[in-house]
């Protein structure tokens, strides 16, 4: 059971470059998301997708672009990196549908990016 | 709209001791509420949720929750814990379906031995 699965697991980056971070889930799931998470401020969304084909920016979109051209793959890519873009970042997955979806999410197990 | 607030980013206990993590949230709707446990250099996992079936929710490892409407709280207890539970515990509320879901900004545990 793989579940969510990020690559890669680490990155450094130098100001200006750009890079993909790959999201891939094995669970059918209809929504996938991309969160950041840093010291002290929780986890904040970047971007969504309710569905393949379809993306929406979430709290912190700035710098990040994402794609959901198959249902079990979220890209987020940094077109030109900056120091604040430094972060770890998880994708997380969830059920949707109509069977009374709670919102939980299956996280992968983060992708940490450094930016110099 | 939707907030939560976890008091206590920092939460010290010894081993054998009660646990006691605090949850404040405001949901303009009926919430759906989550507790995730992240260990070092890992992903977050779900340790209960609350739906609406029962206030008083167990989850994984001994760890439980009760949903108190009135107080707009849902605290993570623990009566005894152990040097396995070090970690950081997020506190989320959902409206649901694809609605996003928003966290606390989290509370590391630290056991005692």
């Amino acid at each position: 059971n793989a579940g969510v699965t990020q690559t890669p697991k680490f990155r450094v980056l130098k100001t200006g470059q750009s890079m993909t971070l790959l999201c891939a889930q094995d669970m059918n799931h209809e929504y996938m998301y991309w969160y950041r998470q840093d010291p002290g401020m929780g986890l904040r969304l970047i971007h969504y997708s309710v569905g393949e084909g379809t993306t929406a920016k979430g709290e912190v979109p700035d710098g990040y672009n994402v794609s959901r051209l198959k249902k079990q793959n979220f890209l987020l890519g940094l077109e030109s990196a900056a120091p604040s873009q430094t972060s770890v970042y998880f994708c997380a997955s969830s059920d949707g549908g109509t069977r009374g979806d709670t919102g939980e999410l299956f996280f992968g197990e983060g992708s940490r990016l450094t930016v110099l | 709209a939707q907030s939560v607030t976890q008091l206590g980013s920092h939460v010290s206990v010894s081993e054998g001791a009660l646990v006691l993590l605090r949850c404040n949230y405001s949901s303009s709707v009926p919430p759906y509420l989550f507790w995730y446990v992240q260990y070092p250099n890992q992903g977050l996992q779900l340790l209960l949720k609350y739906t609406s079936a029962a206030t008083l929710v167990k989850g994984i490892n001994g760890f439980e929750a009760e949903f108190k409407k009135s107080e707009t709280s849902f605290h993570l207890t623990k009566p005894s814990a152990h040097m396995s539970d070090a970690a950081e515990y997020f506190c989320a509320v959902s409206p649901g379906g694809y609605q996003k879901v928003t966290f606390g900004t989290g509370t590391k545990l630290q056991v005692i031995p």
